[in-house]
């Protein structure tokens, strides 16, 4: 079965401040790892995925197979990261089901 | 370039009626197509996927249906309303094959069951 944790339901930070949300995964096979994030009034989006080992606005996620984890980090968060943000699994069954996490709401103070 | 739209955008409905919520995509074939809940506090939860035009897989056993009556058409749909069936209702699509794949998501239907 697949399940994705995100202990931490809010996350308040100053500005200027780095930021972790953290992400951990149960699967038996080779996932494939996503951060989604919502910003208000916005549609859900994709912001990184693992296989493609980029950073976007900042952002960066390294998966640890070892902890099972896809830590989702930023070094100086800025006002507009303030946003609701998923961590997604998706397995190699058929149909490539997401399977989301609890998600995190992240404020960004100025 | 593909759009995914979703209508109502919001809708109040009593216990007891029926429902019917649509997703169509544009600018794809074959897509894979998803209905998710959004709850507040409680994430996205996956209801139903469908990889064809009428295959439907269902995730959670609950009060909903739904059908692919056509490539690139998903509809939500139930017989009589419960209170719990309040929420919003995500629908995406995603190219069909690898599991590395972006979901793309509509806009949502906020669904009040009074």
């Amino acid at each position: 079965a697949q399940r994705v944790t995100q202990p931490e339901k809010l996350l308040s930070v100053f500005k200027g401040a780095p930021v972790e949300l953290k992400c951990n995964y149960s699967y038996s096979g080779s996932p494939e790892l996503f951060w989604y994030v919502q910003y208000s009034r916005q549609r859900l989006q994709l912001l990184l995925r693992h296989i493609s080992r980029e950073s976007i606005k900042g952002f960066t996620a390294d998966l640890n197979k070892g902890e099972t984890s896809f830590h989702l980090k930023k070094p100086f968060a800025q006002e507009e990261d303030s946003a609701m943000y998923y961590c997604a699994l998706s397995g190699q069954a058929a149909g490539n089901k997401l399977t989301f996490g609890g998600g995190t709401r992240v404020l960004v103070k100025p | 370039s593909q759009t995914i739209h979703q209508w109502p955008a919001t809708l109040v409905q009593p216990v007891g009626s029926p429902l019917s919520l649509e997703c169509t995509v544009e600018g794809t074939s074959n897509p894979n197509l998803y209905w998710y809940r959004q709850a507040a506090g409680r994430g996205l939860q996956l209801l139903f996927y469908s990889v064809g035009i009428g295959q439907i897989s269902s995730e959670v056993p609950q009060n909903l249906s739904a059908s692919r009556p056509q490539d690139r058409q998903f509809i939500l749909s139930s017989k009589k309303l419960l209170l719990s069936d309040s929420g919003f209702y995500l629908c995406a699509w995603r190219v069909s094959g690898r599991a590395a794949y972006e979901q793309y998501f509509g806009p949502g239907t906020r669904l009040t069951v009074t």
